[in-house]
C-alpha cells in the first residue's frame, strides 16, 4: 500500500513562479524524504527531513513537516524550465522497518519558459 | 565518478523467458533496492538486500528473484512467473546507519517491454 501521497497530482506554473507540492501520509515515521524524476531517468534526492524536525532548506527548496498532520510540503522558489520533473515523498518507517523507503506517486511538475 | 549502473538500458522479453536485469555500484553501499515503476505511478519495492547473501522480499516479490553475491552487484530475474513485466524497474543503493532510513542512490533505470 502506499504511505505518502502527494497533491496535486499536477501542477503547471510559469517560470519565475513558486511551486509547492504537499505530501501526505499514514503510520508514524522516521524521515521523509523528497525526490525528484526527470522524464526516463531514475530518481534523485533532493532533502531529507527527521521527525523531530519542522523545516529544511537547501538552497531554492524549503521542505516544511507536520507529524501531528502527517503532512509535508515541499516548496520551489523561483522556478526555472529545468525544474520541469516529477516530484516524490518518501517515507521512512520507525526502527524495525528495515530501512525500507515507501514512495507516493509524485506530483509532475511543468514550469513553462 | 561513484555511482549505480544499470543495464541493459532496454529489454525486450518473449514469452516463457526468464530474463536478468543487472544492477552495479562502486559506492560502497550495504544496502541495495530494488523497484517497479508503472506509468503514473510511484515506486514499488521488489526485493531489498542488506548484506551479501542476503535479501528480503518486498512488496510485490512474486515473479522475481534476486542474489546477492557480491556487495557491489544486486541483479534481478523477471521469470515467466511474472505475467505483467511491462514496466520502468530501477536499482537503488544506500548506506545503513543505525536505524535510519538514508537517501538511496538510484540508476538510470532498465525499460522492460514484452515482445
Amino acid at each position: 500500500s502506499q504511505q505518502g501521497e502527494e497533491d496535486p497530482q499536477a501542477l503547471s506554473i510559469q517560470e519565475g513562479e513558486n511551486a509547492t507540492m504537499n505530501c501526505s501520509y499514514k503510520t508514524s515515521i522516521n524521515n521523509l524524504q523528497w525526490y525528484r524524476q526527470n522524464s526516463g531517468r531514475g530518481l534523485v534526492h533532493l532533502i531529507l527531513i527527521r521527525s523531530n524536525e519542522r523545516e529544511k532548506h537547501s538552497g531554492r527548496l524549503r521542505v516544511t513537516l507536520d507529524t501531528s498532520k502527517k503532512s509535508s510540503s515541499l516548496l520551489i522558489t523561483a522556478s526555472r524550465a529545468a525544474d520541469t520533473a516529477s516530484y516524490f515523498c518518501a517515507t521512512g518507517g520507525l526502527r524495525g522497518s528495515n530501512y525500507k523507503l515507501t514512495f507516493g506517486k509524485g506530483t509532475l511538475l511543468t514550469v513553462n519558459p | 565518478d561513484g555511482g549505480i549502473t544499470q543495464s541493459p538500458k532496454y529489454l525486450f522479453r518473449k514469452e516463457g523467458q526468464n530474463v536478468t536485469l543487472s544492477c552495479e555500484q562502486n559506492l560502497n553501499h550495504d544496502a541495495m533496492y530494488w523497484y517497479r515503476q508503472d506509468p503514473g505511478q510511484g515506486l514499488r519495492l521488489i526485493y531489498y538486500s542488506q548484506i551479501v547473501n542476503d535479501f528480503q522480499k518486498g512488496d510485490i516479490a512474486e515473479g522475481y528473484s534476486v542474489s546477492r553475491e557480491k556487495k557491489e552487484s544486486f541483479p534481478l530475474t523477471v521469470t515467466s512467473a511474472q505475467k505483467n513485466p511491462t514496466a520502468f524497474y530501477l536499482c537503488a543503493s544506500s548506506i545503513i546507519d543505525r536505524g535510519r532510513n538514508q537517501p538511496q542512490h538510484f540508476g538510470d533505470g532498465t525499460r522492460l517491454s514484452i515482445l
